[in-house]
């Protein structure tokens, strides 16, 4: 069964306290990793795609990163304005549907 | 500035009653979805469209159904709202798989309350 899992569900960093969130994978043909950006009330704002295995994206402090089995959104010196939940999203085989996880809720404080 | 909007952005409803929820993206993507996100569920796939007069059930489609009649719209609709349905709604668009940026944008969402 294609499925996604995400860790921690909750983390809390104090201002440039560098991290790194997790999202494992099981999925049979990977068309594509999503992360995601949501914040209270509003929609997913897309962040980054990632397509295979050593592949790496990067804007201002966050860096996407793809293995395998997994993806980390590491966060270098994160500022209280990050503070949001990340959402990681896999493309199933050869569709345009996404299976989604329940995401890391991160609060940076300063 | 291409968009994709949603309304209403917060709606109280009866149980029983038929409810519309619309979606207009001006993206001129073909495909189109329609999520709910509950706690502890994340966001999850009710219906969706490849295209004009193409729909496809998610993997929560009991009790919604969609229609698209033009490239732009893709309404959801609850034929008899249950409190089970009480959730946040997000539409989203993307273009199609053939090409290399097919990421999801999404709406601001519509939270339904059914009581």
């Amino acid at each position: 069964e294609d499925q996604v899992t995400q860790s921690p569900e909750a983390l809390r960093l104090q201002e440039g306290e560098s991290s790194s969130l997790n999202c494992s994978y099981t999925v049979s043909g990977l068309r594509g990793l999503f992360w995601y950006r949501q914040d209270p009330g509003k929609g997913p704002e897309f962040l980054f795609t990632l397509y295979s295995a050593g592949e790496e994206k990067e804007k201002e402090r966050l860096k996407a990163t793809l293995t395998k089995k997994e993806s980390f959104l590491h966060i270098t010196a994160p500022k209280p304005e990050d503070s949001a939940t990340y959402l990681c999203a896999v493309r199933v085989r050869n569709t345009d549907k996404l299976i989604f996880g329940t995401g890391t809720r991160l609060q940076v404080f300063p | 500035d291409a968009e994709i909007t949603q309304s209403p952005r917060h709606k109280i409803t009866e149980t029983g009653r038929q409810v519309t929820l619309a979606c207009h993206q001006t993206w001129n993507h073909n495909n189109m979805f329609w999520y709910r996100q509950d706690l502890g569920h994340g966001l999850r796939l009710i219906h969706y469209s490849y295209g004009v007069q193409d729909t496809n059930k998610g993997e929560v489609s009991d009790g919604y159904s969609v229609s698209r009649s033009n490239t732009e719209d893709l309404p959801l609709t609850l034929e008899s709202a249950a409190s089970s349905q009480t959730s946040v709604y997000f539409c989203a668009s993307s273009r199609d798989l053939s090409s290399s940026y097919n990421e999801q944008f999404f709406g601001p969402g519509t939270r339904l309350t059914v009581l």
